[in-house]
């Protein structure tokens, strides 16, 4: 079955450490992106990239990291510079960036506690 | 910038209709819909197109209101499956950045 998948889906870490997110999609999406969901406040862009080696900041992305090295891999790395890290991330694909009928397809998420 | 939902939350009986709204106040070129269950991801629902172009489930219906840049889902006939956090997400065209509501969380009771 095709599909997005995230490891792990709870994590903890010390503050001033950095964690990596994996996401990992097997739909043969060219796009692919990052959103962090806190209570009330929906889904807020973090990253996207429409291709590989190719990544763009979303609207929250000091303090965080992405590389795009496979088609099939988008990971995230939350940095020590992130101020706030304890969140909900949700990893998501569509077939492209461009297309306004192209709806995306999302992870089960990973919970990161940070304390 | 991020659109608005109304009603951020919402009960209603098996079998009750429900209507969630999403205003932008940015010119819209589509909006797209979502239902999220707790804990778990957004699972897509519709896509509605300026012009009327739409694609998505079969058993949801929805509009969109190019003028008033707002669109509404329409949940008929609720069953206890529809409970879950609905999110509308806007798309502008000029940055190919879907942009998420707050979302409008439902709970159907029997």
């Amino acid at each position: 079955d095709g599909g997005i998948t995230q490891s792990p889906k709870y994590l903890f870490r010390k503050e001033g450490q950095n964690v990596t997110l994996s996401c990992e999609q097997n739909l043969n999406h060219d796009a692919m992106y990052w959103y962090r969901q806190d209570p009330g406040q929906g889904l807020r862009l973090i990253y996207y990239s429409q291709i590989v080696n190719d990544f763009q900041k979303g609207d929250i992305a000091e303090g965080y990291s992405v590389s795009r090295e496979k088609k099939e891999s988008f990971p995230l790395t939350v940095t020590s510079a992130q101020k706030n890290p304890t969140a909900f991330y949700l990893c998501a694909s569509s077939i492209s960036l461009a297309g306004v009928l192209n709806e995306q397809y999302f992870g089960p998420g990973t919970r990161l506690t940070v304390t | 910038q991020q659109p608005v939902q109304s009603p951020q939350a919402v009960i209603l009986r098996e079998g009750e209709d429900a209507v969630i709204n999403c205003s932008s106040s940015k010119a819209l070129y589509s909006v797209h819909w979502y239902r999220q269950k707790h804990g778990e991801a957004p699972v897509f629902l519709m896509i509605l197109l300026k012009g009327g172009e739409q694609k998505g489930h079969d058993k949801i219906s929805a509009s969109f209101n190019e003028k008033k840049q707002q669109s509404s889902l329409y949940l008929t006939a609720s069953q206890l499956s529809y409970s879950g956090t609905y999110f509308c997400g806007t798309y502008g065209g000029a940055t190919n950045k879907l942009i998420f509501g707050t979302g409008t969380l439902l709970a159907v009771q029997p």
